[in-house]
């Protein structure tokens, strides 16, 4: 069954520095998301990506956050300075046809755990 | 007012309980509803999609109820691998994103 994946699992960093997290969505899939979801907390919307452009973006996702798709099939989120509050799970997620009845379903890879010091 | 509401819970039952689950959301425009479940420390996994006319999928039957916009998951036959966080979402086609319950914690015990 064709999955979500990223890396690294778990990404340590500190405070100030830049970190890159990598995804790879399914394969068919042309929508790409990221959410973040602090310990403790509920799943948040970071930025949803189509067509090589950012399609919706949070009030989380400031000039700090960017996405990439460098290539045919990774999906990057990256964190220029980061700071202690942007420690938490970040998951990438991807989906075939948003607005589209079951093609809304989006699919989740196993997250990165980014730990800011 | 939340956007999408659910009881945090936990819910404590016995296997072979059944066990129900509400939600209700709070943006009309919302199209889609989904239950996910997300086990500690893990991805949310999708559970089911939830549609108008209600839907089943084995032990587990979603309900929705747009006029009243509450969302509910039923559970039959619990097992101890029923055991998770079940988050309720609402998809909105107009910003393209999910946003997601707080979720209900269910722990199922022998």
């Amino acid at each position: 069954e064709p999955e979500v994946t990223q890396t690294p699992s778990h990404q340590v960093t500190q405070m100030g520095q830049e970190v890159i997290l990598r995804c790879v969505p399914i394969s068919n899939h042309l929508y790409f998301y990221w959410y973040r979801q602090i310990l403790g907390q509920k799943v948040e919307f970071l930025v949803s990506f189509y067509n090589n452009e950012i399609s919706e973006k949070s009030e989380i996702f400031d000039d700090q956050f960017s996405v990439e798709r460098p290539d045919g099939s990774n999906f990057t989120l990256k964190i220029r300075s980061t700071k202690l509050e942007d420690s938490a799970m970040y998951f990438c997620a991807s989906s075939e046809q948003p607005g589209q009845g079951m093609l809304d379903e989006q699919y989740f890879g196993p997250g990165t755990r980014l730990t800011v010091t | 007012r939340k956007e999408v509401e659910q009881d945090p819970g936990p819910f404590n039952v016995p296997e072979g309980a059944t066990v129900a689950f509400n939600c209700t959301y709070s943006n009309s425009a919302s199209q889609s509803f989904f239950w996910y479940r997300q086990d500690c420390r893990k991805e949310p996994k999708l559970l089911m999609s939830v549609y108008s006319s209600g839907n089943e999928d084995g032990r587990f039957t979603a309900q929705l109820n747009r006029a009243s916009q509450y969302i509910s998951l039923l559970i039959r036959d619990s097992k101890l691998s029923d055991s998770a966080t079940y988050l309720c979402v609402a998809y909105n086609n107009a910003g393209n994103m999910l946003t997601f319950g707080g979720g209900t914690r269910l722990m199922v015990k022998p």
